[in-house]
């Protein structure tokens, strides 16, 4: 079956830096998202990296290797509205995108 | 409007009414989506899709229909509501396939007693 892994919950400071891993399982590759929601609210578009290596947008940054079917989600500089949940999501072979259930990420001051 | 609309915001339906989630986007993107959002669980494609005219089976189709007779517009359709399709229901839409993002409506939490 087809299974994408990230944490549940995070915890982190505000200032700090961040990092939310996603394994990920799925029949065929052809790219991986990662979006962030909060709560409440509809997901919107974070990254999206198809190729292997650091994508860097701003604070934002996504790390993709395709061989070990992992990617990384790595936020610089906390601040308080960056609490929510970040959904890490793959697509497969026919190009539906397979979602993680997403990690939520609690900022402390 | 830019972007997605969805209607109902929010709908307590007793359980065996047929209820149809509206969906509109004004972004002329070929592709549409209906998702569903559960605690603990992804998102989990209800159907999709590709171009106005056709449609297809996601992930959890059972218990819903969709047509797209246009462009604009993607309802979607629980012709007899049951207590497990309480759920937040999202719909989306791309400009076409492969490497493009989704982009989301506000969605509509659906209670069914």
């Amino acid at each position: 079956g087809q299974n994408i892994d990230q944490p549940t919950e995070m915890t982190a400071t505000e200032g700090a830096i961040v990092q939310i891993n996603c394994t990920y399982q799925t029949s065929g590759f052809n790219g991986l998202f990662w979006y962030q929601q909060h709560a409440g609210e509809a997901p919107t578009f974070l990254s999206y990296n198809v190729l292997d290596g650091l994508e860097e947008k701003g604070r934002f940054s996504s790390f993709l290797s395709r061989s070990k079917g992992y990617s990384y989600l790595l936020l610089k500089e906390l601040q308080m509205k960056d609490s929510a949940s970040y959904l890490c999501a793959v697509f497969d072979s026919n190009y539906q995108l397979i979602w993680g259930a997403g990690t939520k990420l609690i900022i402390k001051p | 409007i830019a972007g997605i609309t969805q209607a109902p915001t929010s709908q307590i339906l007793a359980a065996g009414r047929r209820m149809t989630l509206r969906c509109t986007q004004d972004m002329r993107h070929n592709a549409m989506y209906w998702y569903r959002q559960d605690l603990g669980l992804g998102l989990r494609l209800i159907h999709y899709s590709n171009t106005a005219g056709t449609t297809g089976k996601g992930e959890v189709p059972d218990g819903y229909s969709v047509s797209r007779a246009n462009t604009d517009d993607f309802p979607l359709t629980l012709a007899s509501a049951v207590p497990s399709q309480t759920s937040v229901y999202f719909c989306a839409s791309s400009d076409g396939q492969g490497g493009n993002e989704q982009f989301f409506g506000p969605g509509t939490r659906l209670t069914v007693l």
